[in-house]
Protein backbone atom coordinates (compact mmCIF):
# COMPACT_ATOMS: atom_id res chain seq x y z
CA UNK A 1 0.00 0.00 0.00
CA UNK A 2 1.28 3.41 -1.30
CA UNK A 3 1.85 5.93 2.19
CA UNK A 4 -0.15 8.79 -0.16
CA UNK A 5 -3.11 7.48 -1.68
CA UNK A 6 -4.82 10.12 -3.97
CA UNK A 7 -8.41 9.78 -5.39
CA UNK A 8 -9.71 9.52 -7.89
CA UNK A 9 -6.69 8.86 -10.29
CA UNK A 10 -8.62 10.63 -13.61
CA UNK A 11 -11.58 13.17 -13.13
CA UNK A 12 -13.13 14.77 -16.36
CA UNK A 13 -15.58 17.78 -15.18
CA UNK A 14 -17.65 20.34 -17.16
CA UNK A 15 -16.61 23.57 -17.22
CA UNK A 16 -17.99 25.47 -13.53
CA UNK A 17 -18.14 22.46 -12.20
CA UNK A 18 -17.12 21.97 -7.71
CA UNK A 19 -13.71 19.82 -7.93
CA UNK A 20 -12.89 17.75 -4.99
CA UNK A 21 -9.28 15.74 -5.10
CA UNK A 22 -8.85 13.66 -1.92
CA UNK A 23 -5.38 13.01 -0.45
CA UNK A 24 -4.91 10.49 2.50
CA UNK A 25 -1.27 9.37 4.09
CA UNK A 26 -0.31 6.91 6.23
CA UNK A 27 3.05 8.12 8.06
CA UNK A 28 3.44 10.90 10.08
CA UNK A 29 4.18 14.23 8.37
CA UNK A 30 5.15 17.80 9.18
CA UNK A 31 3.42 19.16 5.96
CA UNK A 32 1.68 18.42 3.13
CA UNK A 33 2.19 19.89 -0.22
CA UNK A 34 -0.46 19.94 -3.54
CA UNK A 35 0.90 20.50 -6.72
CA UNK A 36 0.30 21.70 -10.01
CA UNK A 37 1.86 19.86 -13.39
CA UNK A 38 0.64 21.17 -16.72
CA UNK A 39 1.39 17.82 -19.49
CA UNK A 40 5.29 18.03 -20.23
CA UNK A 41 5.95 20.96 -17.84
CA UNK A 42 7.25 21.61 -14.48
CA UNK A 43 5.48 22.03 -11.23
CA UNK A 44 4.18 24.86 -9.09
CA UNK A 45 3.48 24.38 -5.76
CA UNK A 46 0.17 25.39 -4.82
CA UNK A 47 -0.50 24.72 -0.73
CA UNK A 48 1.64 23.67 1.69
CA UNK A 49 -0.14 22.67 5.11
CA UNK A 50 0.51 21.49 8.20
CA UNK A 51 -3.17 22.42 9.97
CA UNK A 52 -6.76 23.50 9.13
CA UNK A 53 -7.56 25.34 5.48
CA UNK A 54 -5.39 27.45 3.10
CA UNK A 55 -7.67 29.51 0.10
CA UNK A 56 -6.13 30.96 -2.79
CA UNK A 57 -8.44 32.41 -5.38
CA UNK A 58 -10.74 29.59 -6.65
CA UNK A 59 -8.41 26.88 -5.04
CA UNK A 60 -9.27 25.93 -1.69
CA UNK A 61 -7.47 23.22 0.61
CA UNK A 62 -8.09 21.45 3.87
CA UNK A 63 -5.98 18.79 5.72
CA UNK A 64 -7.51 16.50 9.24
CA UNK A 65 -4.20 15.49 11.03
CA UNK A 66 -6.27 13.17 13.18
CA UNK A 67 -7.30 11.33 10.23
CA UNK A 68 -4.31 11.66 7.83
CA UNK A 69 -6.89 13.44 5.14
CA UNK A 70 -6.58 16.20 2.61
CA UNK A 71 -8.80 17.80 0.08
CA UNK A 72 -8.03 20.12 -2.70
CA UNK A 73 -11.06 21.82 -4.12
CA UNK A 74 -11.31 24.54 -7.06
CA UNK A 75 -14.31 26.20 -7.18
CA UNK A 76 -16.19 27.32 -10.93
CA UNK A 77 -13.24 25.12 -12.77
CA UNK A 78 -11.94 25.99 -16.02
CA UNK A 79 -10.27 24.38 -18.87
CA UNK A 80 -7.18 25.62 -18.01
CA UNK A 81 -7.45 23.86 -14.61
CA UNK A 82 -6.55 20.68 -16.25
CA UNK A 83 -4.14 19.23 -15.57
CA UNK A 84 -2.40 16.52 -13.00
CA UNK A 85 -2.59 17.31 -9.16
CA UNK A 86 -0.24 15.47 -7.12
CA UNK A 87 -0.68 15.41 -2.96
CA UNK A 88 3.32 15.24 -1.42
CA UNK A 89 3.77 14.63 2.09
CA UNK A 90 7.45 15.58 4.03
CA UNK A 91 8.46 14.21 6.75
CA UNK A 92 11.20 15.31 8.29
CA UNK A 93 15.10 15.77 7.17
CA UNK A 94 15.35 17.02 3.90
CA UNK A 95 12.20 19.09 3.16
CA UNK A 96 13.00 17.81 -0.45
CA UNK A 97 12.55 14.51 0.54
CA UNK A 98 8.84 14.13 -0.49
CA UNK A 99 6.45 10.91 -0.57
CA UNK A 100 4.45 12.14 -3.76
CA UNK A 101 1.09 10.10 -4.77
CA UNK A 102 0.88 9.01 -8.18
CA UNK A 103 -2.12 12.12 -8.98
CA UNK A 104 -4.84 12.91 -10.34
CA UNK A 105 -5.07 13.92 -14.00
CA UNK A 106 -7.88 16.83 -14.43
CA UNK A 107 -9.93 17.54 -17.49
CA UNK A 108 -11.94 20.45 -17.73
CA UNK A 109 -14.17 20.77 -20.72
CA UNK A 110 -15.88 24.03 -21.96
CA UNK B 1 12.05 37.16 -9.29
CA UNK B 2 10.52 33.40 -7.98
CA UNK B 3 11.53 31.75 -10.54
CA UNK B 4 13.38 28.53 -11.16
CA UNK B 5 14.96 28.76 -14.40
CA UNK B 6 15.91 25.12 -16.19
CA UNK B 7 17.99 25.13 -19.12
CA UNK B 8 17.69 23.62 -21.60
CA UNK B 9 14.34 22.79 -21.96
CA UNK B 10 14.78 19.97 -23.94
CA UNK B 11 17.71 17.72 -24.75
CA UNK B 12 18.55 14.60 -27.01
CA UNK B 13 21.99 12.94 -26.68
CA UNK B 14 23.55 9.43 -27.00
CA UNK B 15 24.77 7.66 -24.88
CA UNK B 16 28.42 8.22 -25.32
CA UNK B 17 28.02 12.05 -25.46
CA UNK B 18 28.18 14.20 -22.51
CA UNK B 19 25.55 16.82 -21.58
CA UNK B 20 25.13 19.21 -18.67
CA UNK B 21 21.84 20.35 -17.03
CA UNK B 22 21.73 23.76 -15.68
CA UNK B 23 19.20 25.28 -12.71
CA UNK B 24 19.59 28.59 -11.82
CA UNK B 25 17.63 30.74 -8.88
CA UNK B 26 17.71 33.90 -7.63
CA UNK B 27 15.55 33.92 -4.89
CA UNK B 28 17.97 33.63 -2.31
CA UNK B 29 17.42 29.98 -1.44
CA UNK B 30 20.23 27.95 -0.05
CA UNK B 31 18.71 24.84 -0.87
CA UNK B 32 18.61 23.18 -4.12
CA UNK B 33 17.41 19.50 -5.38
CA UNK B 34 17.54 17.34 -8.60
CA UNK B 35 14.50 15.32 -9.12
CA UNK B 36 13.94 12.65 -11.91
CA UNK B 37 11.00 11.81 -13.43
CA UNK B 38 9.19 9.24 -15.62
CA UNK B 39 6.18 9.67 -17.81
CA UNK B 40 2.94 8.99 -16.02
CA UNK B 41 4.69 8.56 -12.69
CA UNK B 42 5.57 10.83 -9.96
CA UNK B 43 9.21 12.48 -9.47
CA UNK B 44 11.71 10.33 -7.83
CA UNK B 45 14.66 12.62 -5.25
CA UNK B 46 17.78 11.95 -6.71
CA UNK B 47 20.21 14.72 -5.21
CA UNK B 48 19.89 17.16 -2.35
CA UNK B 49 22.21 20.60 -1.72
CA UNK B 50 21.80 22.37 1.33
CA UNK B 51 24.24 25.71 1.66
CA UNK B 52 26.33 24.52 -1.52
CA UNK B 53 27.15 21.09 -0.05
CA UNK B 54 25.87 17.78 -0.87
CA UNK B 55 23.68 16.75 1.74
CA UNK B 56 21.50 13.45 0.21
CA UNK B 57 22.19 11.36 -2.65
CA UNK B 58 19.67 9.16 -2.77
CA UNK B 59 22.01 6.26 -4.69
CA UNK B 60 21.80 7.73 -8.11
CA UNK B 61 24.16 6.17 -10.24
CA UNK B 62 27.77 7.81 -11.06
CA UNK B 63 26.92 8.95 -14.47
CA UNK B 64 24.89 11.96 -13.30
CA UNK B 65 27.23 13.97 -11.37
CA UNK B 66 25.74 17.26 -9.72
CA UNK B 67 27.73 20.63 -8.95
CA UNK B 68 26.85 23.35 -7.21
CA UNK B 69 29.27 25.89 -7.85
CA UNK B 70 27.35 28.94 -5.87
CA UNK B 71 24.35 29.38 -4.15
CA UNK B 72 22.66 30.31 -7.04
CA UNK B 73 23.07 27.63 -9.71
CA UNK B 74 22.73 24.05 -9.75
CA UNK B 75 24.47 21.65 -12.13
CA UNK B 76 23.47 17.79 -13.51
CA UNK B 77 26.38 15.96 -15.70
CA UNK B 78 25.81 13.33 -17.77
CA UNK B 79 27.91 10.95 -19.54
CA UNK B 80 27.71 7.66 -20.76
CA UNK B 81 23.75 7.61 -19.88
CA UNK B 82 21.23 4.79 -20.77
CA UNK B 83 18.19 5.30 -22.74
CA UNK B 84 16.29 4.25 -19.62
CA UNK B 85 17.62 7.77 -18.04
CA UNK B 86 15.32 9.17 -20.56
CA UNK B 87 13.01 11.58 -18.24
CA UNK B 88 11.78 14.99 -17.21
CA UNK B 89 14.79 16.58 -14.65
CA UNK B 90 13.03 18.84 -12.18
CA UNK B 91 15.10 20.85 -10.50
CA UNK B 92 13.58 22.58 -7.23
CA UNK B 93 14.70 24.96 -4.55
CA UNK B 94 13.80 25.84 -0.95
CA UNK B 95 14.65 28.63 1.69
CA UNK B 96 17.40 26.93 3.93
CA UNK B 97 16.02 22.68 3.72
CA UNK B 98 14.36 22.44 6.66
CA UNK B 99 11.11 20.87 6.81
CA UNK B 100 8.18 23.62 6.41
CA UNK B 101 9.22 25.24 3.86
CA UNK B 102 7.09 25.94 0.20
CA UNK B 103 9.30 24.24 -2.98
CA UNK B 104 9.89 26.02 -6.00
CA UNK B 105 10.61 23.80 -9.12
CA UNK B 106 11.42 24.77 -12.30
CA UNK B 107 9.55 23.60 -15.71
CA UNK B 108 11.97 20.66 -16.66
CA UNK B 109 14.48 19.30 -18.87
CA UNK B 110 13.00 16.72 -21.06
CA UNK B 111 15.77 14.32 -21.67
CA UNK B 112 15.98 11.94 -24.54
CA UNK B 113 19.03 9.43 -24.61
CA UNK B 114 19.52 7.48 -27.58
Amino acid sequence: KNEVEQSPQNLTAQEGEFITINCSYSVGISALHWLQQHPGGGIVSLFMLSSGKKKHGRLIATINIQEKHSSLHITASHPRDSAVYICAVSRGGSQGNLIFGKGTKLSVKP
Amino acid sequence: DTEVTQTPKHLVMGMTNKKSLKCEQHMGHRAMYWYKQKAKKPPELMFVYSYEKLSINESVPSRFSPECPNSSLLNLHLHALQPEDSALYLCASSQSGTVGEKLFFGSGTQLSVL
